[in-house]
């Protein structure tokens, strides 16, 4: 059963760069075609996607995002990660990594990680 | 881009009673990629309905969708005190950008 664990700083300072970590277990990141997506959700709010890798190694993001974030993959670690620079209040939320995304289902979901932007 | 719109915002019923709640696109969602997402507090969505009508793996019958083009639905047959907690619709046939709706909540009347 595929399982996804993020991971990372929970406290970022306002103007630092968000780095956070997806671990995948029970299956290889390299294998089946899929994209892997990271999702977020501001407090008391609804779901935003920030962005997604393919297995190609093709990245696509939020337009809305695009100038700060990066999302990676490391295929020896079975994982893949995301950098969000510049940060501000605004940008606190759970974090989400997901299978999926561009054309294909978020299943599953990591459980999530609250980081908070503040000085 | 296509925006997704729910409705209502919070639906309040009683267990046992039947749920509808709607979704809508500002255009033609693409050979149905539309699904449905439930959230309870705490705990990251979980997948329910995807291609507009096809229950995910291990999701109850009592849960169903409907819809085509710009205009969907889920409907929880008879709810069970389980089902209170925000449902997301999500379309993936136009990427990127990925969109969901804002949510409704449904709620214990």
């Amino acid at each position: 059963q595929l399982q996804l664990q993020e991971s990372g700083s929970g406290l970022v300072k306002p103007s630092q760069t968000l780095s956070l970590t997806c671990a995948v277990s029970g299956g290889s990141i390299s294998s089946g075609g899929y994209s892997w997506s990271w999702i977020r959700q501001p407090p008391g709010k609804g779901l935003e996607w920030i962005g997604y890798i393919y297995h190609s190694g093709s990245t696509y993001y939020n337009p809305s995002l695009k100038s700060r974030v990066t999302i990676s993959v490391d295929r020896s670690k079975n994982q893949f990660s995301l950098k969000l620079s510049s940060v501000t209040a605004a940008d606190t939320a759970v974090y989400y990594c997901a299978r999926g995304g561009g054309f294909m289902l978020f299943d599953p979901w990591g459980q999530g990680t609250l980081v908070t932007v503040s000085s | 881009e296509i925006v997704l719109t729910q409705s209502p915002g919070t639906l309040s019923l009683s267990p046992g009673e039947r749920a509808t709640l709607s979704c809508r696109a500002s255009q033609s969602v693409s050979s149905s990629y539309l699904a449905w997402y439930q959230q309870k507090p705490g705990q990251a969505p979980r997948l329910l309905i995807y291609g507009a009508s096809s229950r995910a793996t291990g999701i109850p019958d009592r849960f169903s969708g409907s819809g085509s083009g710009t205009d969907f639905t889920l409907t929880i047959s008879r709810l069970e005190p389980e089902d209170f907690a925000v449902y997301y619709c999500q379309q993936y046939g136009s990427s990127p950008p990925d969109t969901f709706g804002q949510g409704t909540k449904l709620e214990i009347k």
